[in-house]
């Protein structure tokens, strides 16, 4: 069974400095890993995702996450919080073996204080 | 830009009445999602379909939740009677399928409040 974790319910960073969100995933085989953020009472809205390739990979308004396969971990980050950042974010995988099934983390919530 | 239409947005029902939730998925998109989401916490999958089969239903109540895709295309969830505890956000999503290096898409979600 796949699996996926988010270690922190909030995270808070102030405007400017830099922000991680943490996560980390079990499935048996190779994994697809996905980020998306949600803004209250709506759907969630996809960020980046890890395939192949680079461990370092680039998605939308200015974030990154870094693949490391040690560490069975997908960590998302911004060099410059924004206070527009503040959201609910979450991590999900898929095993590659396993069809179509997404699995989500149960979030975390970032926010960025002016 | 193609979006997941999902309706009605809110809808409030009164404990043991029926309701039900409607997905219009992305043109082509052969796998759609049906997810549950509590407040302040991550969406649990529900049911999903490849087509207009059923891939995984394990975490769906069968006793009183039901969903179809009758032609691949649209799909219907349904609960009868509802429960409190079924006041949530259900989100619907699709992907392409094939290999699943393709992210899901989101509707806005149907907010449930059982009263």
């Amino acid at each position: 069974a796949q699996s996926v974790a988010q270690p922190e319910d909030q995270v808070n960073v102030a405007e400017g400095n830099p922000l991680t969100v943490k996560c980390t995933y079990s499935v048996s085989g190779n994994p697809y890993l996905f980020w998306y953020v949600q803004y209250p009472n709506r759907g969630l809205q996809f960020l980046l995702k890890y395939i192949t390739g680079d461990n370092l990979v680039k998605g939308s308004y200015g974030f990154e996450a870094e693949f490391n396969k040690s560490q069975t971990s997908f960590h998302l980050k911004k060099p410059s919080a924004l206070v527009s950042d503040s959201a609910l974010y979450f991590c999900a995988v898929r095993d590659i073996n396993a069809g179509n099934m997404l699995t989500f983390g149960g979030g975390t919530r970032l926010m960025v204080k002016p | 830009e193609a979006e997941v239409a999902q309706s009605p947005r809110y809808k409030i029902t009164e404990k043991s009445q029926a309701v039900a939730f409607w997905c219009d998925p992305i043109s082509g998109h052969a796998t759609l999602y049906w997810y549950r989401q509590i407040l302040g916490q991550g969406p649990e999958l529900l049911v999903q379909f490849q087509d207009e089969s059923v891939v995984d239903d394990s975490q769906l109540p069968k006793d009183r939740f039901s969903a179809e895709r009758l032609k691949g295309v649209d799909s219907t969830l349904k609960i009868q009677p509802a429960e409190l505890g079924d006041s949530a956000m259900y989100l619907c999503a699709s992907s392409p399928g094939g290999a699943g290096d393709t992210e899901a898409f989101f509707g806005q979600g149907t907010r449930l409040t059982v009263v």
